[in-house]
């Protein structure tokens, strides 16, 4: 079965600067990557995602994401940080076949300081 | 606009009585899900629906029941067998990528 760690529970960055959250992952295949991002009370929005092909994927926002398979990580970074980026983000890794559900980390919660 | 529709936002229940979350999506997608959210454990998946009249019971599933007689609806009844339920609830659809989630419920038990 797949799983997913995010070492980080909380994590505070100045406004303007870089930012990398961690994404561990456990699974036998080549995995369904993905970000989501969570606003307080509601729903998750997708912030990019890798299947195949090139480990480094853009999503939206601004935010990229690196595949590395020697190291089962998907950590997801952003150059500089906004204001408007304070939520918390989930990584989550899904099968290709069989249960095809995500299986989500913990999520990291980010503050953003003026 | 094409997308999940969660209802109602907020429920309260009385212990003892069962409720019914209703999730509704027209994006024509196949696969449902429901998770379950609490602080500090992300999503934990409840139950799921790849097609229709299936579905199969998730990590947690103890407490609750679903149904899939149509291809739009996929309701989450919380029995009284749940001994906690006060938690936000998702509900998801996708198709061959990524999941597309609904605005939650958020139950509380009163």
């Amino acid at each position: 079965a797949q799983s997913v760690t995010q070492p980080d529970i909380h994590i505070t960055v100045s406004e303007g600067a870089s930012l990398e959250l961690r994404c561990n992952y456990s699974y036998g295949a080549t995995p369904y990557l993905f970000w989501y991002v969570q606003s307080p009370g509601q729903g998750l929005q997708l912030l990019l995602k890798y299947f195949s092909g090139d480990t480094l994927v853009q999503g939206i926002k601004g935010f990229e994401a690196e595949f590395k398979r020697s190291q089962s990580s998907f950590n997801l970074r952003k150059p500089s940080v906004h204001w408007s980026d304070a939520a918390e983000y989930f990584c989550a890794v899904r099968a290709d076949t069989g249960r095809r559900a995500l299986t989500f980390g913990s999520g990291t919660r980010l503050q953003v300081q003026p | 606009d094409g997308g999940i529709t969660q209802s109602p936002k907020y429920l309260f229940r009385k212990e003892g009585q069962n409720v019914t979350l209703s999730c509704e999506q027209n994006l024509n997608h196949d696969a449902m899900y429901w998770y379950r959210q609490d602080p500090g454990q992300g999503l934990r998946l409840i139950y799921y629906s790849q097609i229709v009249n299936d579905f199969q019971k998730g990590d947690i599933a103890e407490g609750y029941s679903v149904s899939r007689e149509k291809k739009e609806s996929f309701p989450l009844t919380v029995t009284s067998a749940q001994k906690n339920p006060t938690a936000f609830y998702l509900c998801a659809s996708s198709e061959r990528s990524e999941a597309f989630f609904g605005q939650g419920t958020r139950l509380t038990v009163v």
